[in-house]
């Protein structure tokens, strides 16, 4: 069973002080791992799709590597706008359909 | 905004009794899926379709069913309401089944509270 883990759970940031968030996955062949941004009482936002290992992918502060067992999601000089809780999912290749299988998410707080 | 609509936003309701949620995909997307948001449980995948048909399923109840409309908009019914079915509900759409930059994009959700 696909599963993914990310931590840590809640990260407290102080205004520009840079971070990595963390996701592992066991997946039975990775079609493809997706970051999303969640505001509390919203829909998630879609931040990047990673497909294979080495792949990197940047937007404004925020930049995602992929690993064959893990994707980081670096944090640079963050601001408290970007305040939220971060979700990392999988695709399988053998999924049936496009399912994604989420992981529990990190909550960041950056602090002014 | 992704997009996606959904309705209603919020809904109260008693156990055992049973609701409807609606949405609607971005224009142009032909998948729309559903995905139950809970404290204890996280986000978690509940079906797909795809142009109508079912594709997907995941650990959706017995008591929960969805379609998908000509028209693309989908309904999730859930019935038989128990106090353990109050979550946050969202959908989200993408343009095809299968494909590489197939991503999903979630509507605003519906939240459910049952009591």
């Amino acid at each position: 069973e696909d599963q993914v883990t990310q931590s840590p759970e809640a990260l407290r940031l102080q205004e520009g002080e840079s971070s990595s968030l963390n996701c592992s996955y066991t997946v039975s062949g990775l079609r493809g791992l997706f970051w999303y941004r969640q505001d509390p009482g919203k829909g998630p936002e879609f931040l990047f799709t990673l497909y294979s290992a080495g792949e990197e992918k940047e937007k404004e502060r925020l930049k995602a590597t992929l690993t064959k067992k893990e994707s980081f999601l670096h944090i640079t000089a963050p601001k408290p706008e970007d305040s939220a809780t971060y979700l990392c999912a999988v695709q399988a290749i053998k999924a049936a359909g496009n399912k994604l299988t989420f992981g529990g998410g990190t909550r960041v707080l950056v602090k002014p | 905004d992704s997009g996606v609509t959904q309705t209603p936003k919020h809904l109260i309701t008693a156990t055992g009794q049973r609701v409807t949620l609606r949405c609607s995909p971005r224009s142009g997307d032909l998948s729309v899926y559903w995905y139950q948001q809970s404290l204890d449980q996280g986000l978690q995948f509940l079906i797909q379709y795809y142009n109508g048909e079912e594709r997907a399923k995941g650990n959706i109840l017995e008591r929960f069913s969805a379609q998908q409309f000509p028209d693309l908009h989908s309904e999730l019914n859930l019935s038989s309401l128990e106090l353990g079915d109050s979550a946050l509900y969202f959908c989200a759409s993408s343009v095809e089944q299968v494909s590489n930059d197939d991503e999903q994009f979630f509507g605003p959700g519906t939240r459910l509270t049952v009591l």
